[in-house]
């Protein structure tokens, strides 16, 4: 079974701090994505990353920026975190043109 | 930009009935997914329906996709409590490269199944 693992399932910060999302997924897979869900709003593409190294826009970048660095693992970075970040974030990831499996979520809280 | 609407939003219905959830959305795509997520829990992928006139059945749900009218339906037969969870429905944007599944979700469907 695909893994997907979330570093933190709560997370409380404050305003103005920097705050790492990391997720980790054990089955090879190019693509990784990072979401937000906010009720409903559903889910919502911060960031995604095709391979190592390489990053897209999704519809909600701003505020937030990613990192890989290694296949298994992709960050999210809120480099100043705000309260309108408060929020619950998913990492997803997959083969190209193949289901994504999504970890358990991160709640963030941001203070 | 693609736009995914589900509906309804909020489902309370009793145990044994049935009834359906409708994704409508606004361009065209050749493969939709449909999600469960129970509280506090991750997302779990329930179908994925890759043309026209698919249609997938597990258990109670059943999944089908008409492309030519941008719908997707999540049908529940005689429904039990287990059911009880939030469903999402996710369209395939297929604009990316590398076919890398670039995916837009609707706001999802809170489901509460009574006794």
């Amino acid at each position: 079974d695909v893994k997907v693992t979330q570093s933190s399932r709560y997370l409380v910060k404050r305003t103005g701090e920097k705050v790492f999302l990391e997720c980790v997924q054990d089955m090879d897979h190019e693509n990784m994505f990072w979401y937000r869900q906010d009720p409903g709003l559903g889910l919502r593409l911060i960031y995604f990353s095709y391979d190592v190294k390489m990053k897209e826009k999704g519809d909600i970048p701003e505020g937030y920026s990613v990192s890989r660095e290694k296949k298994e693992r992709f960050s999210l970075i809120l480099e100043s975190a705000s309260t309108n970040q408060t929020s619950m974030y998913l990492c997803a990831s997959s083969f190209n043109g193949r289901t994504q499996h999504f970890g358990d979520g991160t709640r963030l809280s941001i203070l | 930009e693609l736009k995914v609407e589900q509906n309804p939003l909020f489902l309370s219905m009793q145990e044994g009935k049935n009834y359906t959830i409708y994704c409508n959305y606004s361009t065209t795509s050749d493969r939709l997914y449909w999600y469960r997520q129970d509280p506090g829990k991750s997302l779990e992928s329930l179908f994925v329906l890759l043309s026209n006139g698919a249609v997938k059945q597990e258990g109670r749900l059943m999944a089908s996709l008409d492309t030519k009218a941008r719908l997707s339906t999540l049908h529940i037969t005689a429904a039990v409590h287990d059911l009880s969870a939030t469903y999402f429905c996710a369209v395939d944007t297929g604009f990316l490269q590398y076919n890398n599944n670039d995916m837009r979700f609707g706001a999802g469907t809170r489901l509460t199944v009574k006794p």
